[in-house]
């Protein structure tokens, strides 16, 4: 079964310092990613997807992922971070499966600090 | 814009009670999932269904049923409720127009 790893469980930010978050996942196949991000309060939503094509993928809110398939990895970044973009960061998996289901990770907590 | 609305936001239960949570969406999708999303844990996927009257186990289906009588409705079924299932539950649709996963609001389950 794929599993998706996230190391780092909470990320401490002062306004405008740069953003990355790890992502790895372990499966040899095609697989479909995903970065979620839930704000305090709010519903779990997408912020970018990578099916297939240019593996630098940008999103809303100024995010971007990288998918590099040789290090089974799909990072999230973002340039300038803002004290709006405090929430918990999700990365997910599909590997095909009929029902789309995904495999998440454990999540980032990031902090952004004023 | 897809809408998935769930019964209740908070939801107190004592141990052994049966409980149901909710989960409707207002479009014809097909797949709809059920996760509970534990702190350091993420979220991991409880059921899952595909279409009417059908369903599927997901990575931790023990303790819980479900039932999708009509294709709007999934409900997730807790038979004897117990203090491990104290958590978050989320529901989600998956839309095959834009390939993603709507959530609902949730739902905080404690369990005294």
């Amino acid at each position: 079964a794929q599993s998706v790893s996230q190391h780092n469980h909470h990320v401490i930010l002062s306004e405008a310092a740069s953003l990355e978050l790890g992502c790895n996942y372990s499966y040899g196949g095609t697989v479909n990613l995903f970065w979620y991000v839930q704000y305090p309060g709010q519903h779990l939503q997408l912020l970018l997807k990578y099916f297939s094509g240019d593996p630098l993928v940008k999103g809303i809110k100024g995010f971007e992922a990288e998918f590099i398939k040789s290090k089974f990895s799909f990072n999230l970044r973002k340039p300038s971070v803002q004290w709006s973009d405090t929430a918990e960061y999700f990365c997910a998996v599909n590997t095909g499966g009929s029902a789309r289901q995904l495999t998440f990770g454990s999540g980032t907590q990031l902090t952004v600090l004023p | 814009d897809v809408k998935v609305t769930q019964s209740s936001r908070y939801l107190v239960k004592r141990t052994g009670e049966k409980v149901f949570l909710e989960c409707v969406q207002d479009m014809d999708h097909e797949n709809m999932f059920w996760y509970r999303q534990d702190p350091g844990l993420g979220l991991r996927l409880i059921y899952f269904s595909y279409d009417v009257k059908m369903k599927e186990k997901g990575d931790i289906p023990e303790g819980y049923s479900v039932s999708r009588e009509k294709k709007e409705r999934f409900s997730l079924i807790l038979e004897s409720a117990s203090t491990n299932q104290t958590s978050m539950y989320l529901c989600a649709i998956f839309s095959g127009t834009s390939y993603e996963q709507y959530f609902g609001p949730g739902t905080r389950l404690t369990v005294t």
